[in-house]
């Protein structure tokens, strides 16, 4: 499989579940990202990786917790979200930081 | 805070038209700026990457234009088809590797 891909594709989930988004790159790249992106509002980045070490946070709340365990994969924990936090998130890579960036398709999350 | 605008928000037209979307920034300080079309439930496309130091690219019936210094990026679209239906988003990245989007222009082509 190439390029860059998301599982699950849609998630619900309940206030008090512990769940995780999985991405994966089969690009050879080495940067990754972790974006949200929720109706009518721009698309936020949340977290940015760089050969595994995380260079980028942009003040997202503790119930999001990302891992980069190597440069192929990339996960997002989810735990204790509330609904707001409903929304299609996306994962992205590029070869190095301000390279151009390839996007997987997305998890769209439902918190009830 | 770099701020990114789209405009229009909406645009519907008929097939074959030629049609300008437009961007505009408020920080001017980019490394470059960056095109992406995305498909209703879908991830987003890379379509065309402008450097800072550049003025255009182009890419088959795109045409993307950079001017830094106004914070203004412009994306021609020519002869458009039913196919280019789809949001268009731009986006300019600051620093390492931030990018920062704008809402999007959501494009309509009807045959």
């Amino acid at each position: 499989e190439t390029g860059v891909t998301q599982t699950p594709r849609h998630l619900v989930m309940g206030m008090t579940n512990k769940k995780s988004l999985k991405c994966e790159q089969h690009l050879g790249h080495n940067a990754m990202y972790w974006y949200k992106q929720s109706a009518k509002k721009p698309l936020e980045l949340m977290f940015v990786y760089s050969l595994e070490e995380r260079v980028e946070n942009n003040s997202v709340p503790s119930r999001f917790s990302p891992e980069c365990p190597n440069s192929s994969h990339l996960f997002l924990h989810l735990h204790t979200l509330q609904p707001e936090d409903s929304a299609l998130y996306l994962c992205a890579s590029s070869l190095q930081g301000r390279d151009t960036q390839y996007f997987g398709p997305g998890t769209r999350l439902t918190v009830l | 805070k770099q701020e990114v605008t789209q405009i229009p928000a909406a645009l519907s037209v008929p097939e074959g038209e030629n049609l300008v979307l437009n961007c505009s920034f408020t920080d001017s300080a980019i490394y470059n700026l960056q095109w992406f079309r995305q498909d209703p439930g879908k991830g987003l496309t890379s379509l065309l990457l402008i450097q800072s130091s550049q003025r255009e690219q182009t890419s088959g019936r795109l045409n993307a234009s950079l001017d830094k210094s106004s914070g203004r990026s412009t994306l021609y679209i020519a002869a458009s088809q039913p196919g280019d239906s789809a949001t268009y988003l731009c986006a300019v990245t600051k620093g390492y590797s931030t990018l920062t989007f704008g809402k999007g222009t959501m494009l309509l082509v009807s045959p």
